[in-house]
């Protein structure tokens, strides 16, 4: 049962431009949501979190949106640059349950952004 | 501030083999969580430690451990090794003090090929 979920495998976006990436979650328990950028044999970066409180955070080009009624949040990132190429995932945890929820991230799979000059 | 460090970075063993990855937090951290990335699983939870106390364990065999040291590095140890176990292990600290929303930060990795 896949808990997180990033529907789309791939995006391409043209530099200047707006990029989405989009994830859905299932498990109502989650309460903080974060996205990172990762390259090919390296570690996740982090970029940007949210706590269920809000439904918007912004950092710089980064802003994450969080729907929970949907039980969907979405990065924008604006503008898009080439160095922005990378895979991006989402996670969710459940961080005020404690028990079998400490420390667990739950990753989606991943989508690999590409921006054209 | 320093990251999140790995050692080794890279490692070849065989079948049947053992192995031990050490990962460095962040200074101030005491919360470790420790993932296996894989082309077919993607990023799964292996465990987290907190305070040298195992406070949570994914759905691994036995056959994966790890330990928490007083000075918050940590250890994972995976003995018996398969084909299987390769893959890139990936720890991440945190503040986590108390539990709550705190963000993990990952080290670098260590990509172990298990022939």
């Amino acid at each position: 049962d896949q808990q997180v979920k990033q529907n789309s495998p791939s995006l391409s976006v043209q530099e200047g431009r707006i990029s989405i990436l989009n994830c859905d979650y299932t498990n109502s328990m989650f309460d903080y949501f974060l996205w990172y950028k990762k390259y090919p044999a390296e570690g996740p970066t982090f970029l940007i979190s949210i706590s269920s409180i809000k439904d918007k955070n912004e950092d710089g080009r980064f802003t994450v949106f969080l729907n929970k009624s949907a039980k969907h949040l979405s990065l924008h990132i604006v503008p898009s640059q080439p160095g922005d190429s990378a895979v991006y995932f989402c996670a969710a945890i459940s961080a005020n349950a404690g028990g079998t929820s400490y420390g667990k991230l739950t990753f989606g799979q991943g989508t690999i952004l590409t921006v054209h000059p | 501030k320093a990251g999140v460090t790995q050692t080794p970075r890279y490692l070849i063993k065989t079948r049947g083999q053992q192995v031990t990855l050490s990962c460095s937090p962040i200074s101030g951290h005491r919360s470790v969580s420790w993932y296996q990335q894989t082309p077919g699983q993607g990023l799964q939870f292996l465990f987290e430690y907190f305070s040298e106390t195992q406070r949570n364990k994914g759905n691994f065999p036995g056959r994966f451990s790890g330990r928490q040291f007083s000075n918050s590095r940590s250890e994972m140890n995976v003995s018996t090794l398969e084909l299987g176990d390769s893959a890139l292990y990936l720890c991440a600290s945190s503040w986590a003090v108390g539990g709550g929303a705190t963000t993990q930060y990952f080290g670098p990795g260590t990509r172990l090929t298990v022939l």
